[in-house]
């Protein structure tokens, strides 16, 4: 079957554009997170859906940053006048379950590029 | 302060001999902790997860170690090829539910 696929693969973006960020999550699956890495960090957690649930937006980095899954299926996730600290790789990754013990299955991210 | 740490040099090691990498952490008391493989341009992979009350956890070539006394977590991958070559991440859940924080992983490199 197919796994975390994430749309699209690179974006390059001015300054103050606005830009939105698509996963389609392995079908079925009830978590979905959406994380932020920087060249040579680890995935830094943004937010988490339980189905079509935002439980926790503890992790996005200011009000400019909005997802949404309103079906419980694909997420989005948006990004409001880009600035140039946003450049990074945007990871969409779901698990079957809502459990700490699930493994994440990962897609291969978004490249952002805010010039 | 809360933070994971991984050797943030690169690790290069002859195939065929064990890797060892380390993830050190302080002031979490984690559940969990899962061990992770990232590719250049590519997501993260799991490999194995385990448990607080378990020291040690095998799959195939690969064995992961959970010392909740020391903070410390060891990940070994025995008779190492040059496919192995890949940046490790290990993450560890600090409050028992979906929130998984991440160290900045090592990079791996077994040389031919």
């Amino acid at each position: 079957g197919a796994g975390v696929s994430q749309s699209p693969r690179y974006k390059v973006a001015k300054r103050g554009q606005d830009v939105a960020l698509r996963c389609d999550p392995i079908s079925g699956h009830v978590s979905l997170f959406w994380y932020q890495q920087a060249l040579g960090q680890g995935p830094e957690f943004l937010t988490y859906f339980q189905n079509e649930a935002q439980l926790d937006k503890s992790g996005l980095p200011s009000d400019r940053f909005f997802a949404e899954r309103p079906e419980g299926s694909v997420s989005t996730l948006k990004i409001q006048r880009t600035q140039q600290e946003d450049s990074a790789v945007y990871l969409c990754a779901s698990s079957p379950g809502a459990g700490a013990a699930d493994e994440q299955f990962f897609g291969p991210g978004t490249r952002l590029t805010v010039l | 302060s809360q933070k994971i740490e991984q050797n943030s040099e690169a690790l290069n090691i002859q195939e065929g001999k064990t890797a060892t990498l380390t993830c050190n952490y302080t002031n979490y008391s984690p559940a969990y902790l899962q061990w992770y493989r990232q590719d250049p341009g590519r997501g993260p992979v799991f490999l194995l997860l385990i448990r607080e009350n378990e020291k040690e956890k095998r799959k195939e070539r690969l064995k992961v170690t959970f010392d909740t006394t020391l903070k410390q977590s060891l990940f070994h991958i025995t008779a190492s090829q040059p496919a192995d070559s890949a940046t490790y991440l290990c993450a560890l859940d600090p409050s028992g539910t979906y929130k998984y924080i991440f160290g900045t992983g090592t990079r791996l490199k077994v040389l031919a």
